[in-house]
């Protein structure tokens, strides 16, 4: 694909309600991470992928979240038991290796209700 | 650690000039620059590794003082189409890419 593509781009939970969030990055861009966005804030770190290995989960905010890139390629962050406080933009971002530019994609926002 | 952008706002007539500066409590290998406007995704501007290079692009240029752990972008006759909000982004070698929290720059004609 031509660039990093997230999915959905909304959702509404309600909450209590398990989501999953799917990231596809560039193709053959080794590096990933997952970024949390609130409104009128800078992109909070939560989690970095080397291909399939989970370097840093340092940001998670708790362990209802969790972040899993199996083959090394598309990505999904899983929030469990979702609660109003996790309502924001979660932004994907891959590079091709370390120090080199992040592609972003357009987020997910994640409303909870 | 997140690094620290200054200022937090800033407002500019179309053809003037501005700042932006981004400090860092941790010793930096790299420091990134984005540009997002509202609804969208953060775009790339430019990259600087340890060093203290200065690069441009367009109008739009930045400098990276790794001993003060500090880097700025300078934007240059300022355009409409510079509106929007810049990120600073810092790495420590480890691939630990950090934001700050943003300025908001608003171009007016």
């Amino acid at each position: 694909g031509a660039g990093v593509s997230q999915s959905p781009r909304y959702k509404v939970a309600k909450r209590g309600q398990d989501v999953a969030l799917r990231c596809d990055p560039i193709s053959g861009h080794v590096s990933l991470f997952w970024y949390q966005q609130a409104l009128g804030q800078g992109p909070e770190f939560l989690t970095y992928f080397q291909n399939e290995a989970q370097l840093d989960k340092s940001g998670l905010p708790s362990d209802r979240f969790f972040a899993e890139r199996p083959e090394g390629s598309v990505s999904t962050l899983k929030i469990q038991r979702t609660q109003q406080e996790d309502s924001a933009v979660y932004l994907c971002a891959s590079s091709f290796q370390a120090n080199s530019p992040l592609h972003f994609g357009n987020g997910t926002r994640l409303t909870v209700t | 650690q997140q690094p620290v952008q200054s200022p937090q706002a800033v407002i500019l007539r179309e053809g003037e000039d501005a700042v932006i500066n981004c400090s860092s409590s941790k010793a930096l290998y790299s420091v990134h620059w984005y540009r997002q406007k509202h609804g969208e995704a953060p775009v790339f501007l430019m990259i600087l590794l340890k060093g203290g290079e200065q690069k441009g692009h367009e109008k739009i240029s930045a400098s990276f003082n790794e001993k003060k752990q500090q880097s700025s972008l300078y934007l240059t006759a300022s355009q409409l189409s510079y509106s929007g909000t810049y990120f600073c982004g810092t790495e420590g070698g480890g691939n630990d890419m950090r934001f700050g929290a943003g300025t908001r720059l608003t171009v007016k004609p």
